[in-house]
């Protein structure tokens, strides 16, 4: 089976940085993606990582170590409108099958 | 990049009737589709794949016989939800990968009286 790990709340003061995590334990690995997802709308496909390093665009960048099983999405001069959950998301033994973690919400602060 | 629509947006049921969700993928083909389920404020729970002229694949406590999936086009999965319950109220979301990455349908708000 999978399981995938994030912190179910982070909160951020507008123009700053924040680190979500994700940690992750599955039977085949092909990759870890993330999502934005507003309040009542559909996920936004952000970014995805097959391999070790840092993956940058624009405001959003995503790491991953498969040797840690961990990864992290980084959100940079954080906007209002950046509130949202954010999940991480594993492609175990399928590359195109994805598995979603348990989301984080996060709030922006003025 | 890719679209991902569905069809309806909302709708409202009664208990036991059967209800079917629409999901195209409109300016590229998928052979694969995958649908989710999601409580609210939970998370995303994967139902199914779609495959495009074969039977599809289940989740492990996924009922096959309720939840009906057909992909007979490259551009169309349709998900049948039926005999539905109250339990089965939720938010139902369609997603296709795509080589820039996977993309999801608006969604499907499914209520059952």
């Amino acid at each position: 089976g999978q399981s995938l790990e994030q912190p179910s709340e982070v909160t951020a003061v507008e123009g700053a940085i924040v680190q979500i995590n994700c940690t992750y334990q599955t039977s085949g690995f092909y990759g870890l993606s993330w999502y934005q997802q507003h309040d009542g709308g559909a996920p936004t496909f952000l970014s995805y990582n097959a391999l070790d390093g840092l993956e940058e665009t624009g405001r959003f960048s995503s790491f991953l170590s498969r040797s840690d099983s961990y990864g992290y999405l980084l959100l940079q001069e954080l906007q209002m409108k950046d509130s949202a959950s954010y999940f991480c998301a594993v492609s175990p033994g399928s590359a195109s099958k994805i598995i979603f973690g348990s989301g984080t919400r996060l709030s922006i602060r003025p | 990049g890719a679209v991902v629509s569905q069809h309806p947006s909302r709708v409202i049921c009664k208990s036991g009737t059967s209800v079917k969700i629409e999901c195209r993928s409109l300016d590229f083909q998928a052979t694969t589709m995958f649908w989710y389920r999601q409580f609210p404020k939970q998370s995303l729970m994967l139902m199914a794949t779609s495959n495009e002229g074969s039977k599809a694949t289940y989740e492990q406590g996924v009922e096959k016989d309720k939840f009906l999936i057909n992909h007979a086009s490259l551009t169309l999965s349709t998900l049948t939800v039926t005999s539905a319950h109250p339990e089965d109220s939720s938010f139902y979301i369609c997603s296709a990968n795509q080589q820039q990455g996977w993309f999801f349908g608006p969604g499907t708000r499914l209520t059952v009286l």
